[in-house]
């Protein structure tokens, strides 16, 4: 029962140019989505989330969008630069739920 | 600010040998996570715990057992270790408290079974 998908496993991208990372999910429960970035040899670390009381959240460079009726959700990257370079992945979480699931990941690559 | 430490960093064992990897977090943390990564499956959930004494089993359990008698740890056993037990393993821990539940990372133990 695979919740989560993200179904692009890399995504090659010029610096300076916009980054779209793609997430989608089956559960309805879902209220909060989070995405996180992963380096190689390292522990994922937390990027940006969204509520689902919203559609837009931005920070900086990064902003995630959220369609609910379309359970999907993604993350732009304006402008990309090769220290973006990462593997990164969506985790849908909501109120009382207790497992933290994460979707497959997609491997970034920003060339110079 | 240690957060989340995980022992050992690197193991290799031999098929049918046992250990235990360590989780240790400093963050007061009721929840805690076990996972997996292999490529291409990103990261599977394998046991998590709710707060200390609870455990439950998550996507792929099986030849793994968990113990969280002390808030701050929670012990990942493998009995009998397989080499399909090859993996990076990372534990992580949230606080479902507060309204960003974000979870935090150790570093991974890189674990081969030869």
């Amino acid at each position: 029962d695979q919740q989560v998908k993200q179904n692009s496993p890399s995504l090659s991208v010029q610096e300076g140019r916009i980054s779209i990372l793609n997430c989608d999910y089956t559960n309805s429960m879902f209220d909060y989505f989070l995405w996180y970035k992963k380096y190689p040899a390292e522990g994922p670390t937390f990027l940006i989330s969204i509520s689902s009381i919203k559609d837009k959240n931005e920070d900086g460079r990064f902003t995630v969008f959220l369609n609910k009726s379309a359970k999907h959700l993604s993350l732009h990257i304006v402008p990309s630069q090769p220290g973006d370079s990462a593997v990164y992945f969506c985790a849908p979480s909501n109120t009382g739920f207790q497992k933290l699931v994460f979707g497959t990941g997609t491997r970034l690559l920003v060339s110079p | 600010n240690a957060g989340v430490t995980q022992t050992p960093k690197f193991r290799v064992l031999k098929t049918g040998q046992s250990m235990t990897l360590l989780c240790a977090q400093d963050m007061n943390h009721e929840y805690m996570y076990w996972y997996r990564q292999d490529p291409g499956m990103g990261l599977r959930l394998i046991h998590y715990s709710v707060g200390e004494g609870t455990t439950a089993k998550g996507e792929v359990p099986d030849g793994y057992n968990v113990s969280r008698l002390k808030k701050q740890n929670f012990l990942l056993g493998l009995e009998s270790a397989a080499p399909s037990q090859t993996s990076v393993y990372f534990c992580a821990s949230s606080d479902p408290r507060g309204l960003n539940t974000e979870a935090f990372f150790g570093q991974g133990t890189r674990l081969t079974v030869v």
